[in-house]
């Protein structure tokens, strides 16, 4: 089945801790996404990678680190500099040209304690 | 900057009823225009995506149009189920980046 996967479901960590997020994608895909919702808003982005080994900025980059070695995995990082992590985070990929939709995975609920 | 509005921010609704959400984004230009639905909990499922050269775009049921001018887009929801309750996000892209609204959550009763 091709698709995006996110592991785990369900995260929990206590503060002070960093604590790494996977995304992993077997739809070819080029570019890749980071999200983070939190309840009542929409998605902010964080951080988007369009090739391998190079990735920039979202919205709201700060306290995040993210990571691209290979094409299939785009690994988000929530450092302990993140000053509010707990939100439920998304992953993303897409194509970068022709129809340029972008596809979720199921997510993963991070909470702080 | 480049916002997303969505109206209402949630809608309940007897079973069976024609509704239509509302999204307006404040930069027209855009490259496309993608409908989501979200359950709770879970992620984003794409429902359609309209480029910007296009006027609407329909599945099924569902019907979303697009007037770039005035900067907005509906989605038509015809015969509404129990099993459309959910979230509907509107987001639009700026080259490769989307710009998200709130969502509208809709319940339908049966």
């Amino acid at each position: 089945d091709g698709g995006i996967t996110q592991s785990p479901k369900y995260l929990f960590r206590k503060e002070g801790q960093n604590v790494t997020l996977s995304c992993e994608q077997n739809l070819n895909h080029d570019a890749m996404y980071w999200y983070r919702q939190d309840p009542g808003q929409g998605l902010r982005l964080i951080y988007y990678s369009q090739i391998v080994n190079d990735f920039q900025k979202g919205d709201i980059a700060e306290g995040y680190s993210v990571s691209r070695e290979k094409k299939e995995s785009f690994p988000l990082t929530v450092t302990s500099a993140q000053k509010n992590p707990t939100a439920f985070y998304l992953c993303a990929s897409s194509q970068l040209a022709g129809v340029v939709e972008q596809y979720f995975g199921p997510g993963t609920r991070l909470t702080v304690t | 900057k480049q916002e997303v509005t969505q109206i209402p921010a949630a809608l309940s609704v007897p079973e069976g009823e024609n509704l239509v959400l509302n999204c307006s984004f404040t930069d027209s230009a855009i490259y496309n225009l993608q409908w989501f639905r979200q359950d709770p909990g879970k992620g984003l499922t794409s429902l359609l995506l309209i480029q910007s050269s296009q006027r609407e775009q329909t599945s099924g049921r569902l019907n979303a149009s697009l007037d770039k001018s005035s900067g907005r887009s509906t989605l038509y929801i015809a015969a509404s189920q129990p099993g459309d309750s959910a979230t509907y996000l509107c987001a639009v892209a700026y080259g490769n980046k989307l710009v998200f609204g709130a969502g509208t959550i809709l319940r339908v009763k049966s």
